[in-house]
């Protein structure tokens, strides 16, 4: 597609139930990431996929949180037992990565309030 | 610990203008820079990015990077109401790991 993509775009949930976030990046970027933006604050890191390479976890906050990605095609991002503070929205990008200045390309994010 | 500092703001200059943001790193070795508007309630859009040292200039905006300083700054010149938005920093970091690092964000406030 032309952007990135990414659904549902809101997403209400109770407290403890299972959620699964979906990004489908832009075709030809190997690179994918996704990031997580509270109320007022800053991107916070999550995980970045490059390729068919093991993907890089660091940011990710608790076992709570998953992520895959076949390939270059559509990641997902699963948060078992929500809790309150999972509230935000979580933010897709890729990049065709790489040393050069290539940006990054932003899908309009998934909104999550966990009730 | 890479990181990236800009002043939250937030900068408010009049209509028409030049609006200066600032950002500054820790990874002397970072390679790429980026500036991203985030307008309230919206995605990061991307606005410039630059990766030698001196200045880049597209339209109203320019970008001036001095790594021996490490910093990189963002110029708008004839700022508009519409500019109002968080600005952010990127810095795509060194080595085999191509994840940027983002600031915080500076609040830009462009009244008539």
């Amino acid at each position: 597609g032309a952007g990135v993509s990414q659904s549902p775009s809101n997403k209400v949930t109770e407290k403890g139930k299972d959620v699964e976030l979906r990004c489908d990046p832009i075709s030809g970027h190997t690179a994918l990431y996704w990031y997580r933006q509270r109320l007022g604050q800053g991107l916070e890191f999550l995980i970045y996929f490059q390729g068919n390479s093991a993907p890089d976890k660091s940011g990710l906050p608790s076992d709570r949180f998953s992520a895959e990605r076949t390939g270059e095609s559509v990641s997902t991002l699963t948060i078992q037992r929500t809790q309150q503070e999972d509230s935000a929205v979580y933010l897709c990008a890729s990049s065709p990565d790489g040393p050069l200045p290539y940006g990054y390309t932003f899908g309009s994010g998934t909104r999550l309030t966990v009730v | 610990q890479k990181e990236v500092e800009q002043n939250s703001g937030p900068l408010s200059v009049p209509e028409g203008a030049i609006a200066s943001l600032n950002c500054t790193y820790s990874d002397r070795g970072s390679q790429s820079f980026f500036w991203y508007r985030q307008y309230s309630g919206k995605s990061p859009e991307l606005i410039m990015s630059i990766y030698s040292n001196g200045d880049k200039e597209d339209g109203r905006f320019t970008a001036q990077l001095n790594k021996a300083s490490q910093y990189v700054s963002l110029l708008i010149r004839d700022s508009q109401p519409s500019d109002s938005a968080t600005y952010l920093c990127a810095v795509k970091a060194s080595g085999g790991s191509y994840i940027p690092t983002f600031g915080r964000g500076t609040s830009l406030i462009v009244h008539p």
